[in-house]
């Protein structure tokens, strides 16, 4: 069982519909929860942090925790044509911070 | 990103030479991971470093790969004997301390072995 699983893509959205990633993971241990945008060729970037259960919004994203059923989401609202990126959901556990394989967004304009 | 330097950016290789990157940590932080991205896959973890020491390298694949964390300077991530399958972006990533601190990413080295 991988560490942290993420709904397979690519995902494609129309322009200003909403984006709904999800991500599972294994270690019921796990303290923080993080989403990283990737464009192609460039490095990840953070762009949500969440520690506790519940929804985290930050401008046109809203992160919701589930650690119950090890579960965490990214949804993204009104999504623009600059949101087409690789999504990275990160789980740390202690120092260590285990990446899903991505989900690959596309937004249609 | 900002703060975390790595270089070279990009760097080629032929099969058999040695690969040094390096990564300077965002000023205030003291531990530095490395991580490496093939192509279409997601990051996978390859050592956590402190000044001085290393702290987990269950990452490191066990023979041509070590990472160091001197005193003074950089981290520096070395392969030796490249091969095509080494052919990878390596991500230098640091934080202030361990557990729960936000991690911040370089630019990333993109390895190419010829």
């Amino acid at each position: 069982q991988k560490e942290v699983e993420q709904n397979s893509g690519p995902l494609s959205v129309p322009e200003g519909a909403i984006a709904s990633l999800n991500c599972t993971y294994s270690d019921r241990g796990s303290q923080s929860f993080f989403w990283y945008r990737q464009y192609s060729g460039k490095s990840p970037e953070l762009i949500m942090s969440i520690y506790s259960n519940g929804d985290k919004e930050d401008g046109r994203f809203t992160a919701q925790l589930n650690k119950a059923s090890q579960y965490v989401s990214l949804l993204i609202r009104d999504s623009q044509p600059s949101d087409s990126a690789t999504y990275l959901c990160a789980v740390q556990s202690d120092y260590k911070l285990s990446f899903g394989a991505g989900t690959t967004v596309t937004v249609r304009a | 990103n900002a703060g975390v330097m790595q270089n070279p950016r990009h760097l080629v290789r032929r099969r058999g030479q040695e690969a040094r990157l390096r990564c300077s940590p965002m000023k205030g932080h003291s531990h530095v991971y490395w991580y490496r991205q093939l192509p279409e896959e997601g990051l996978k973890f390859m050592v956590y470093l402190q000044k001085e020491n290393i702290i987990d390298e269950s990452g490191m694949p066990k023979e041509r790969f070590s990472a160091e964390f001197p005193k003074e300077g950089p981290s520096i991530l070395r392969i030796q004997q490249v091969v095509r399958g080494d052919s990878a972006a390596y991500f230098c990533a640091s934080s202030p301390s361990s557990g729960g601190n936000t991690i911040y990413f370089g630019e990333g080295s993109w390895l190419t072995v010829v």
